[in-house]
């Protein structure tokens, strides 16, 4: 079946170290989009990637769907406190079937 | 504020309570949703609303009943809970279709969510 697998479910960092979360599906999805939720609040929605190996950057967030849009990533580069929270990889399989959210990654950070 | 606002943010009811959870979009979408959220299984979709018609239902128990009367709100009728239905419930809203009317999928607005404690 469709399965899409986000990783890693925890990541403990040091202020200041860059993080990277992952989505890996086994089928090619048409688009990829990223949430972010603090704590305590609701997904707000970051980006989405349509193209083969697309790479979008949001200030020191780089975000890139793979050639071949099976993977994603989502890369922030030197993290800082406001950047806790838990991260969502999310994907339709077309058509007005709303989307799929991945377990997301939880980043904790240490100051 | 989002553009979503969901109300009410927190509700306790008993399993043998009728109650209900509303959801309004200021943002001109056609497309609204209902998710839950819980501990043990993050963002599960519940149904999709399309131009007011419900697209998916994602084999949601019946004491749940989504009623979406216009493009603008959505309700989540609620009753018999169970205790395992405690969860957050966010309420989201999209556009779904480009300009022409072809299905194209973009970013959701999520509402703040209503925390629900079934006792």
């Amino acid at each position: 079946g469709q399965q899409v697998m986000q990783i890693p479910q925890y990541q403990h960092v040091q202020e200041g170290e860059d993080f990277t979360t992952y989505c890996n599906s086994s089928t090619t999805l048409s688009n990829i989009q990223w949430y972010k939720q603090r704590p305590g609040g609701h997904p707000v929605f970051l980006i989405q990637l349509v193209k083969s190996g697309e790479v979008k950057k949001q200030k020191r967030l780089t975000f890139q769907f793979g050639e071949a849009k099976k993977n994603s990533s989502l890369h922030i580069t030197a993290t800082q406190t406001t950047d806790v929270g838990t991260y969502f990889c999310a994907y339709s399989w077309g058509g007005a079937d709303g989307l799929t959210f991945g377990k997301g990654t939880h980043l904790i950070i240490q100051p | 504020e989002t553009g979503v606002t969901q109300t009410p943010r927190h509700l306790v009811m008993g399993m043998t309570n009728k109650k209900s959870l509303k959801c309004e979009q200021h943002l001109g979408h056609n497309a609204m949703y209902w998710y839950k959220q819980s501990a043990k299984k993050p963002l599960e979709l519940m149904f999709v609303y399309s131009l007011e018609e419900r697209v998916e239902n994602n084999s949601v128990p019946s004491r749940f009943s989504p009623e979406c009367p216009n493009s603008s709100h959505l309700f989540l009728h609620l009753h018999t809970l169970q205790p395992e239905d405690s969860a957050l419930y966010l309420c989201a809203s999209s556009q779904d279709r480009t300009s022409t009317g072809a299905h194209r999928t973009y970013g959701y607005t999520f509402g703040s969510g209503t925390r629900l404690t079934v006792v």
